[in-house]
């Protein structure tokens, strides 16, 4: 079966960095996304990956290693308003989105 | 350019009742989906619309949930009759063709379905 697994909960601190990693596990592989998501929002698109590496975008970066099925998320300078969920999708071979459950992130002052 | 616009925000029914969305995607995009989120879980895929033809509708519960993009553009998805299961949010999002994997999804902001 296709799975995606990705803390449930983390806590940082504000002006602290912190990483938010999914590891997955699917049929073929097309890219991997990072979306947030704030309570009662709708998903935003963050990132995305394809290659192994690192994919940085201001405050926030995307790391890959598809040998592994691992990535994380790295956001940086943490501001309150990151307080969010975090979600990993892959995309499939059939170029499907498979979610994972997300990551509810809480920044504390 | 105008995000994917879905109505109504928020709706309340009682159990065995019908609701309809509604969804209008990002201009030009191809490709429509209906998800439903449950609290504190990722999307679940319910439809995939390329155009006005079905790509994907494996997790549609299809003896209660049906869903049409007749012309191509917007969408409805119905639920006929609603279970207390279904409260939830439902989400559709559009993108360009998915092959061009690196295409994100837009997101609308959703519909919060309670059923009572």
């Amino acid at each position: 079966g296709q799975n995606i697994d990705q803390p449930t909960e983390m806590t940082a601190t504000e002006g602290a960095i912190v990483q938010i990693n999914c590891t997955y596990q699917t049929s073929g592989f097309n890219g991997l996304f990072w979306y947030q998501q704030h309570a009662g929002e709708a998903p935003t698109f963050l990132s995305y990956n394809v290659l192994d590496g690192l994919e940085e975008k201001g405050r926030f970066s995307s790391f890959l290693s598809r040998s592994k099925g691992y990535s994380y998320l790295l956001l940086k300078e943490l501001q309150m308003k990151d307080s969010a969920s975090y979600l990993c999708a892959v995309m499939d071979s059939n170029y499907q989105l498979i979610w994972g459950a997300g990551t509810k992130l809480i920044i504390k002052p | 350019e105008a995000g994917v616009a879905q109505s109504p925000r928020y709706k309340i029914i009682e159990k065995r009742q019908s609701v309809a969305f509604w969804c209008n995607p990002i201009s030009g995009h191809a490709t429509l989906y209906w998800y439903q989120q449950i609290l504190g879980q990722g999307p679940k895929l319910l439809i995939q619309f390329q155009n006005n033809g079905v790509v994907d509708d494996s997790q549609l519960p299809k003896d209660r949930f049906s869903a049409e993009r007749l012309k191509g553009v917007d969408s409805t998805l119905k639920i006929q009759p609603a279970k207390l299961e279904d409260s939830a949010v439902y989400l559709c999002a559009s993108s360009l063709v998915p092959k061009h994997s690196n295409q994100p999804q837009h997101f609308g902001d959703g519909t919060r379905l309670s059923i009572l």
